[in-house]
């Protein structure tokens, strides 16, 4: 079945210690986004793949970026996780930007140590 | 600028009840779209339903309808006849259609199917 993968579905990092998510798709969407969502919390974009064009959103700290090498494969680096990165992530895809629907992975939940 | 205000923070229905969880949105752009995602515990996002800013019916998909009502800038989300396993985070989300836009979520209501 077509679908959006997330490895690992739990990670555990330490403060500070560099940590990369991956997600991958079967659905051959052009663009892929990475949600940060935190406990009890609307999950908030931090930015998004059109096929290799990098779009960031405005507030997203410089600790977090992404890499895109095919259509398929998109990881998320945080460089120096501290303990309020703790969440949920979530990568997402969709045809086009318009497109009607995202469909979500089952996201990846970090914990800081 | 976008804005989704969901309420209820959480919902209570007796299972094979409906239950309605209210979305209210703000927006200056004439073309939208809205969304509703239900969120289980494992963590992933299922898309549920979609009504688009100029879409005269109600959307419907199976046992969900959107109560859509322009003029009060609301899009409510009826699930009928409700399920054990239908207790989940439900999220109300927007997207302009206007430029390359993300959609903008609310901060979600917990629904509890209670049987």
């Amino acid at each position: 079945d077509a679908m959006v993968i997330q490895n690992p579905r739990y990670q555990v990092t330490q403060f500070g210690k560099p940590v990369t998510l991956s997600c991958s798709q079967t659905l051959n969407h052009n663009v892929m986004y990475w949600y940060q969502q935190k406990s009890s919390q609307a999950p908030k974009l931090l930015f998004h793949y059109y096929d290799k064009d990098f779009n960031n959103e405005a507030d997203t700290p410089d600790n977090f970026q992404s890499r895109r090498p095919n259509t398929s494969f998109c990881f998320l680096d945080i460089r120096s996780p501290g303990l309020g990165d703790a969440a949920m992530y979530l990568c997402a895809t969709s045809r086009v930007l318009a497109d009607n629907e995202q469909f979500f992975g089952p996201g990846t939940r970090l914990t800081v140590l | 600028a976008q804005k989704i205000t969901q309420t209820q923070p959480g919902m209570f229905v007796q299972e094979k009840e409906a239950v309605t969880l209210d979305c209210t949105y703000d927006t200056s752009d004439p073309s939208y779209g809205l969304f509703w995602y239900k969120q289980p515990s494992s963590g992933e996002m299922i898309f549920l339903i979609y009504q688009g800013s100029y879409d005269q019916q109600n959307a419907t998909e199976g046992r969900y309808s959107l109560n859509f009502q322009k003029a009060r800038k609301s899009a409510n989300l009826v699930i009928s006849a409700s399920q054990l396993g239908d207790s989940a985070m439900y999220f109300c989300a927007m997207r302009s259609n206007s430029g390359n836009t993300p959609l903008v979520f609310g901060k979600g209501t917990r629904l509890s199917v209670i049987a």
